[in-house]
């Protein structure tokens, strides 16, 4: 079990250049999470997906962030025109039903964006 | 929507001593509490959880307890060691862990020998 799978690991990208984030979940999992971490703000929901259907992006940044799942194997997280205030790493995790509940969630790596 | 506030942002003990971090949510809604360890560097893991069916759990040297009056719940450790020192987040959600999970902002546990 490779856990989670995050790529690439680090992104340097100009201010206004595009950036695409990419997650494999673990094998079986059906819910897909993507957060962001900063010094300043901690841990920031963004959206997740059960299911490969979004389920909640309340956290996402709307004008320049989107999210898709289009297969169980993966899902991105797009940023377009990148803007310093992106600079974050950036955390896909994936749980799985566990009976009638779902279990913890298994964070990957991350990938450390910095928009210069 | 719930907030999690995490009261310690710094904790040191001794090795050996017990540990304890403190959260409070506000939605009565949640039910599944998590609790994350992310040592420098590195990205989280989870160390343990309880569901509000219960108000007590333990796995080893962590005990989480949950008082769903007063919507607060805790992390013990209990003889600390070195490799106990790291960042701890606790979080809360509706249902489990496969849905939107809301974390606090943090505690940098240090162990010192």
């Amino acid at each position: 079990n490779a856990g989670v799978i995050q790529t690439p690991r680090h992104k340097v990208t100009g201010k206004g250049q595009e950036a695409t984030l990419w997650c494999e979940p673990i094998s079986g999992h059906s819910a897909v999470f993507w957060y962001r971490q900063t010094i300043v703000q901690g841990l920031e929901f963004l959206t997740y997906f059960r299911n490969q259907a979004p389920i909640d992006d309340s956290g996402m940044p709307k004008e320049r962030f989107s999210a898709q799942m289009p297969n169980q194997s993966h899902s991105t997280l797009k940023i377009q025109s990148t803007q310093p205030q992106d600079s974050a790493v950036y955390l896909c995790a994936s749980s799985h039903h566990w009976g009638a509940n779902y279990a913890e969630q298994f964070f990957g790596p991350g990938t450390r964006l910095t928009v210069l | 929507g719930e907030k999690v506030e995490q009261h310690e942002s710094t904790l040191s003990v001794r090795e050996g001593d017990s540990a304890v971090i403190n959260c409070t949510y506000t939605d009565t809604a949640s039910s599944y509490f998590p609790w994350y360890k992310q040592e420098a560097g590195k990205s989280l893991h989870f160390v343990i959880d309880i569901r509000s069916n219960v108000d007590r759990k333990q796995s080893q040297r962590l005990i989480v307890l949950l008082d769903k009056k007063a919507k607060r719940f805790s992390l013990h450790i209990t003889a600390t060691q070195p490799e106990d020192s790291a960042i701890y987040f606790c979080a809360a959600s509706m249902f489990g862990g496969g849905y939107k999970v809301v974390f606090g902002s943090g505690t940098r546990l240090l162990v010192s020998p």
